[in-house]
């Protein structure tokens, strides 16, 4: 398995302002992902961030809405930029690591924005 | 395009056997997985299962894939109350390592 953190575990936030998400691993990944789940529903990939070489994004999501760092192996921010009610969700990182393929995820940050 | 279905809500006594069913779209699946999310709480790794498998066992947890119909379960023995939880189906499409599919989800509400 693996042991993942994130900070905030949960933020309120004024539209029009920026949040950035940590999220630290207890070991070395090649691969670090990071996710959507908006109220009640299920979980969106929102990028893949590899160390040492821009995000990929996926369908729908943007660079300039969700810059990505990945400074080294055990690392990533996600900042959720100018926001709006509607990115009010958990933001949840995941590394992959194993057999299986397996992808081990982090506690979340609740964000609120009013 | 890939999808992952699932019923919304199960509803089980204590004790009894719960069922969860999945079903997907992508034929060339090729792991699949169930993770657990309790209240307020991130997504917990249950268990998976490899595409060339059609059951796995893990204490009170079976996992029984039906390739054929495309169709994924997790059967939970003997459920208890710290079992109440919301249920993910998720795959992996072939050569889409970094992408997991998830289903919507289904509450899981035992009652005594």
């Amino acid at each position: 398995s693996a042991v993942i953190s994130q900070k905030p575990s949960r933020d309120i936030c004024q539209r029009g302002t920026s949040l950035t998400i940590q999220c630290q691993v207890d070991s070395q990944v090649t691969m670090m992902f990071w996710y959507r789940q908006q109220p009640g529903q299920s979980l969106t990939l929102i990028a893949t961030a590899n160390q040492g070489s821009e995000a990929t994004y996926e369908s729908g999501f943007v660079i300039d809405k969700f810059p990505i760092s990945r400074p080294n192996l055990t690392f990533s921010t996600l900042t959720v930029s100018n926001m709006s009610p509607e990115d009010s969700s958990i933001y949840l990182c995941s590394v992959r690591r194993g057999a299986g393929e397996t992808q081990y995820f982090g506690p979340g940050t609740r964000l609120l924005v009013l | 395009g890939e999808d992952v279905e699932q019923s919304l809500f199960l509803s089980v006594r204590e004790g009894d056997s719960s069922v969860i069913n999945c079903t997907y779209t992508d034929s060339s699946s090729t792991y699949l997985y169930w993770y657990k999310q309790e209240p307020g709480a991130g997504l917990q790794l249950l268990t998976y299962i490899f595409s060339n498998m059609d059951m796995k066992q893990d204490q009170r947890l079976t996992v029984l894939l039906n390739k054929k119909d495309k169709h994924l379960s997790l059967r939970i023995a003997d459920t208890q109350t710290g079992d109440s939880a919301i249920y993910f189906c998720a795959e992996t499409p072939l050569g889409g390592y970094n992408k997991l599919i998830f289903g919507a989800g289904t509450r899981l509400a035992v009652h005594p």
